[in-house]
Order: C-alpha cells, then structure tokens, then sequence
C-alpha cells in the first residue's frame, strides 16, 4: 500500500498570505496525485488532479507541482473562503489512498 | 448539472447489514467508473470501493473486501453498497462520488452530501 502523508497539520496565516501544503508518498506515483477541498460539514470538492489540472471553477491562485514521491499544494494568496482541509490522493496504485489532510485556518 | 445523492445510512447493530444506494443524474451514468468512500468522525478521507464504468469491475479497500459489495445499475443509474457483517470501526459518512472517466483509478470529480452509517449496539 502507498502511504500518503500530508504536512502541515495545521497552517495558520493570514489573508493574502502563500500557503505552502506539503503531501509526499512512500513510492514513486508519477504524477497520479490528485488535491481535494473539504469545509467544514460539507462533503470534499476536486481541486487539482493529476499534478496540474486545475478543475472546472476552480480559481487560479491554486496550484500543484511535483512528481515521484514529493508534491505541494500552492494558495497563492489565501482568501477566507479557503479555510478549510485539504486531501491529497494517489492514484497510481490499489488500493487508491489519502494523506492524512493539512487544515488551512485563516487568523 | 452533476448531481450524485447517496440515501440508506442509519443505525445498525454489530454483525448486521446495510445497503447503500446513490443516485445520479445530469451525466451518462454508464460511461463513468463511481466510488465509495468513507470518513469516520472526526477523521479523515478513507477509499472503500470503486467500480468501472460499463463493464463493472470492482475494486476494494482490505478493510472492507468480502464483507461490501459494490455494485451498479446501469438502467437506474444507481450506485450500490451492500455492507454485510457491520462493525463499529464501519461508523462513518459514507460519500458517493463520480469519477472524471471511464476507469475505477479516475479522479472523484463529483461528490455527493453523503449518508450516515453508525454501527452501535
């Protein structure tokens, strides 16, 4: 199995600030990773998937890179809406696994 | 509009059975694989099963392989998980989501409110 694992636990900046959302894999995946939003009660949104495609409606101060093992979710400038957890998810082997999710807090 | 809406969560006894259902709509059902995942409280995101579109294929988490069955309706467009032999560790939201194309591996594109399932006696 893949294991996935997300750092931070927990980011906390301020509006307009860079938000920096690390997910590394204990094997290569190539590029099979995929990004998800979940706020709070609410079920989770496709932000990114495959590195870098930026899903319908998605704005584009969210952006990925990486390949292989080590990949990072990048907030160009946090707005108060982004509040929330965020997944990362590979895809490149069964079974398909999680990272542990990096909750966003705005101050 | 893409619309997925999972129903049939409630509160079942250990060693007992549940079925899940998911409806879909606004998309051809037939032509995407869908996925059952599930959040325990206060927990994160747990992959349990995935199915092909069309030509079924299944696919599940260890955890759950020989007790779930996923399943799917083509002519319903419905989504199934038939959860047998329930124990707490089940206790989760369980999400339906479709995915972004054919294969089981896809992106989950769309995600439903999700169903609760608690397993207590």
């Amino acid at each position: 199995e893949v294991v996935v694992t997300q750092s931070p636990a927990t980011l906390s900046l301020s509006p307009g600030e860079r938000a920096t959302l690390s997910c590394r894999t204990s094997q290569s995946v190539l590029t099979y990773l995929v990004w998800y939003q979940q706020k709070p009660g609410q079920a989770p949104r496709l932000l990114i998937s495959d590195v870098f495609n930026r899903a319908t409606g998605i704005p584009a101060r969210f952006s990925a890179s990486g390949s292989g093992t080590n990949f990072t979710l990048t907030i160009s400038s946090l707005e108060p809406e982004d509040s929330a957890v965020y997944y990362c998810q590979q895809r490149n082997n069964w079974p398909l696994t999680f990272g542990g999710g990096t909750k966003v807090e705005l101050k | 509009e893409v619309h997925v809406l999972e129903s049939g969560g409630a509160l079942v006894q250990p060693g007992g059975s549940l079925r899940l259902s998911c409806g879909a709509s606004g998309f051809i059902f037939k032509n995407y694989g869908m996925t059952w995942v599930r959040q325990a409280p206060g927990q994160g995101l747990e992959w349990v099963s995935s199915i092909d579109g069309n030509t079924g294929d299944t696919y599940y988490a260890d955890t759950v392989r020989g007790r779930f069955t996923i399943s799917r309706d083509n002519s319903k467009d419905t989504l199934f998980l038939q959860m047998n032999s329930l124990t707490v560790e089940d206790t989760a939201i369980y999400f339906c989501a479709k995915l972004s194309g054919f294969n089981a591996y896809e992106p989950l594109e769309r995600w439903g409110q999700g169903t609760r399932v608690t397993v207590s006696s």
